[in-house]
């Protein structure tokens, strides 16, 4: 089974562009969650998408976005571009429902952004 | 707010020795999950273990152990027989066993450097 692919693996944008990252979920998946992570931060929660809708989403200003779509393909959006947006973006996913509520999350291997 | 707490940022083990990395957290929640993860150069978090909370048992994979306390809260890992290959960055993270969308983040602590000696 193919596990979560992240694409691209680096990106480097200017200040003040705008980015989109995308993630395909291990197949049979249904949930998809994104987290930074920066030497100074950790790992943090973006946001989780279930069915197409936004489950429950991190302290983030509204920059950050993302969406899912049917097929469990989840791609994040960030707006205006700042420098402290450079980061390791990570895609993770599991199985959902209260049968797999402690199935550990599967995670790609993160796109690069650097902002320059 | 859960909160998990990795003091250490960096240790060193000798190849064929044992290392215990510590991890504390905060809750006040009675079910939930705690991980550890392993992040190496190339950066995909691989999962290393994992603990039930309502299971007092801890936790065993091969050479890795846990040393869950649920009334300390505390959730330490041991890595015997420490391989090259074990050298990577660990997050030791916490998950609520509540089902709903509030809850279904993983918190992770700000995880620790270990690397080791051939």
């Amino acid at each position: 089974k193919a596990g979560v692919t992240q694409t691209p693996r680096y990106l480097i944008k200017t200040r003040g562009q705008q980015v989109t990252l995308s993630c395909s979920p291990i197949s049979g998946h249904r949930s998809v969650s994104w987290y930074q992570q920066t030497p100074g931060q950790g790992l943090q929660f973006l946001f989780e998408y279930f069915s197409e809708t936004q489950r429950n989403k991190g302290n983030f200003p509204g920059r950050f976005s993302g969406r899912q779509f049917s097929n469990s393909r989840s791609e994040m959006n960030v707006s205006t571009l700042e420098l402290g947006d450079s980061a390791l973006y990570l895609c993770a996913s599991s199985p959902r429902g209260r049968a797999a509520s402690n199935s550990p999350l599967h995670f790609g291997n993160g796109t690069r952004l650097t902002v320059t | 707010a859960q909160t998990v707490t990795q003091s250490q940022p960096e240790m060193s083990v000798q190849e064929a020795e044992t290392v215990t990395l510590s991890c504390t957290y905060d809750t006040s929640e009675s079910d939930y999950y705690l991980f550890w993860y392993k992040q190496p150069p190339s950066r995909q978090m691989i999962l290393v273990i994992r603990q039930e909370a309502y299971k007092q048992q801890n936790a065993t994979e091969n050479r890795f152990s846990v040393n869950f306390q649920k009334a300390a809260k505390s959730f330490s890992l041991k890595i015997s027989d420490s391989q090259l290959g074990d050298a990577a960055m660990y997050f030791c993270a916490y998950r609520s066993a509540l089902v709903s969308g509030a809850n279904s983040k993983l918190t992770f602590g700000k995880g620790i450097t270990l690397s080791v000696r051939p």
